[in-house]
């Protein structure tokens, strides 16, 4: 597509739910990021997936966070039994060159 | 490790030149950023200057980079209204496709 596209862009979920968030990369970027960014804060790194490398995990808060990309293209990062603290926009961005990402417009995720 | 640190907040006056300052510990750095967000919006990438260059312009935008102390500027000349927004500073560790580390962002606020 024409750019980087997330769904859903908006979850509210119940304390304890699990969330599945979904991000489409840009047709042809090899690489795909998760943000995260909570309200008045900076950008938070999650995870990095690279071509077919093992994806670089060591932003991930907990165990209850985890992320797969299938067919070297689509993302989902998923959040088991989410807390209050988890709420935030949640933003992927791919990149094929080293000029910079292509951030999408997030998923903001409520917690309640 | 790895970290960059902005000022949280600048107020300029309307036609005045806005300067935004990171500082960055990351000596390895190949590539440094500067992203805006509007209001509600995702991160836009302004601009990128790559770690052996000193200084980039591009129309009202300049950035400088002084390597020896790890300080990078960006300054938006004649600011108008609509530069209204969050700046992010970033900077890419090692090797292409690496993880980018972001800055908290500056808020740049616009008085008339």
């Amino acid at each position: 597509g024409a750019g980087v596209s997330q769904s859903p862009s908006n979850k509210v979920t119940e304390k304890g739910k699990d969330v599945e968030l979904r991000c489409d990369p840009i047709s042809g970027h090899t690489a795909l990021y998760w943000y995260r960014q909570s309200l008045g804060q900076g950008l938070e790194f999650l995870i990095y997936f690279q071509g077919n490398s093992a994806p670089d995990k060591s932003g991930l808060p907990s165990d209850r966070f985890s992320a797969e990309r299938t067919g070297g293209s689509v993302s989902t990062l998923t959040i088991q039994r989410t807390q209050q603290e988890d709420s935030a926009v949640y933003l992927c961005a791919s990149s094929s060159t080293d000029y910079g990402y292509t951030f999408g417009s997030g998923t903001r995720l409520t917690v309640v | 490790g790895e970290d960059v640190e902005q000022s949280l907040f600048l107020s300029v006056r309307e036609g005045d030149s806005s300067v935004i300052n990171c500082t960055y510990t990351d000596s390895s750095s190949t590539y440094l950023y500067w992203y805006k967000q509007e209001p509600g919006a995702g991160l836009q990438l302004l601009t990128y200057i790559f770690s052996n260059m000193d200084m980039k312009q591009d129309q009202r935008l300049t950035v400088l980079l002084n390597k020896k102390d790890k300080h990078l500027s960006l300054r938006i000349a004649d600011t108008q209204t609509g530069d209204s927004a969050i700046y992010f500073c970033a900077e890419r560790i090692g090797s292409s496709a690496s993880k980018i580390i972001f800055g908290s962002g500056t808020r740049l606020s616009i008085r008339p």
